[in-house]
């Protein structure tokens, strides 16, 4: 079965960082892109950042960019989030997604991060 | 970055009625494009992509049409597990973006 399970989420503060994981299973993880993509309390889906299966591209959205680093470790199957400077607008369900081209065909659960003083 | 708009934001509706979700594009994006769907304290859940291919496993009853700018998502006879919220997003262009959701409520 194709899982994906994330974990991580804290509550920190302000100017805090945090890292969170994924963990792929059921496929092979290195032949796929990967997604981060969040959803702040009662709102929408927001595109995080992604990376590609070999590990050589990585992109982001421009309100991460800078304070968001993007890593996997294909011999893990592991997927990571490195979150610096963290912001209150920041708070939110950070879900891993599989990417197919830049369809996100397989979902976690989500880890849920909160930033407050 | 394209902007997706969704309408309604809201639809009030009965099981076995027919439903329908409109997504728009603020560029052209050819037919790419996905819908998902969420429960409440769930993941969202692909549905279609390439704006009418229906994914695994996913019940006949939903579809999708549209290229360019203009796009729709029906369920033709509402189930109860069908009360949910429903995104549509562009593959197109960096970055992938979504609409701002459609809630499907009794």
């Amino acid at each position: 079965e194709v899982q994906l399970l994330e974990a991580g989420g804290d509550l920190v503060q302000p100017g805090g960082s945090l890292r969170l994981s994924c963990a792929a299973s059921g496929f092979t993880f290195s032949s796929y892109s990967m997604s981060w993509v969040r959803q702040a309390p009662g709102k929408g889906l927001e595109w995080v950042s992604a990376m590609s299966g070999g590990g050589g591209s990585t992109y982001f959205a421009d309100s991460v960019k800078g304070r968001f680093t993007i890593s996997r470790d294909n011999s893990k199957n592991m997927l990571y989030l490195q979150m610096n400077s963290l912001r209150a607008e920041d708070t939110a369900i950070y879900y891993c997604g599989r990417l197919s081209v830049w369809y996100h065909d397989v979902w976690g659960q989500g880890t849920l991060v909160a930033v407050s003083a | 970055d394209i902007q997706m708009t969704q309408s309604p934001s809201s639809v009030s509706a009965s099981v076995g009625d027919r439903v329908t979700i409109t997504c728009r594009a603020s560029q052209g994006i050819s037919t790419w494009l996905a819908w998902y769907q969420q429960n409440p304290g769930k993941a969202p859940k692909l549905l279609i992509y390439a704006a009418s291919t229906l994914q695994s496993g996913v019940p006949s009853r939903f579809s999708g049409s549209g290229s360019g700018t203009d796009f729709t998502l029906t369920i033709s006879s509402l189930q109860p597990e069908d009360f949910a919220t429903y995104y549509c997003q562009q593959a197109h262009s960096f970055p992938p973006t979504f609409g701002g959701g459609t809630k499907v409520e009794i």
